[in-house]
């Protein structure tokens, strides 16, 4: 079964700051989907960025971007220019590609504060 | 705005007690899937169902049930409510049960559970 390992329970950084936030996860599959979820007060799931695991360039999406190292397994998320609304607890999440197995996989998350 | 809702926003019920929590997925989606977030357990997989069919099974308990009827919304059946059932219980909607890269899941708002 896949497991999705978030280690950093907490973290804080500075407004303007850049901060990257870990994530490593474990499959058996060689072609699937990873994604990092923000999850505001509201507690709404929003979808930040996203990763086909066959593409070796990594995503990024205006401020957010990833390094994604599959051989390690690894897939961690850089927020650049840190706002104020990046506050959230984020999620990195494993999608298989086989038919009822499109389940996401969550880690546990990890609680981001961006100090004014 | 998701395109998915969810009603009702929050439930208030007693232990022993039996609820419906309500899911209609974005228009032209297919494929919905049911998740708790509880404080110990995270955010897990319950159950998918795929045009009326159940796809796939997570870790979903015996007292709870699930169902997709013909105009694609969904329902959650918890039963025999027992205070480890407070969570927050999300519904994804998806375009179909194929693992395409573009097959991203959509989140409602969420259901707010709390057993007394």
């Amino acid at each position: 079964a896949q497991t999705v390992t978030q280690s950093q329970p907490e973290m804080s950084v500075q407004e303007a700051e850049t901060v990257t936030l870990s994530c490593t996860y474990d499959t058996s599959e060689s072609d699937y989907y990873l994604f990092w979820y923000k999850q505001p007060p509201s507690r709404q799931m929003i979808l930040v960025i996203r990763q086909e695991a066959y593409k070796q360039q990594n995503a990024t999406e205006n401020r957010f971007s990833v390094n994604f190292q599959k051989a390690a397994k690894s897939f961690s998320l850089k927020i650049s220019d840190s706002q104020l609304g990046d506050a959230a607890m984020y999620f990195c999440a494993y999608r298989g590609l086989i038919q009822g197995a499109q389940k996401l996989v969550f880690g546990q998350g990890t609680r981001l504060t961006i100090n004014p | 705005d998701s395109g998915v809702t969810q009603t009702p926003k929050h439930l208030i019920t007693a232990t022993g007690q039996r609820v419906t929590l309500r899911c209609s997925p974005r228009s032209g989606d297919l494929s919905v899937y049911w998740y708790q977030q509880s404080l110990d357990q995270g955010l897990q997989f319950l159950i998918q169902y795929y045009n009326g069919e159940e796809r796939a099974k997570g870790n979903i308990l015996e007292r709870f049930s699930a169902q997709q009827f013909p105009d694609l919304h969904s329902e959650l059946n918890l039963s025999s409510l027992e205070l480890g059932d407070s969570a927050l219980y999300f519904c994804a909607s998806s375009g179909s049960s194929g693992g395409g890269f573009y097959n991203e899941q959509f989140f409602g708002p969420g259901t707010r559970l709390t057993v007394l």
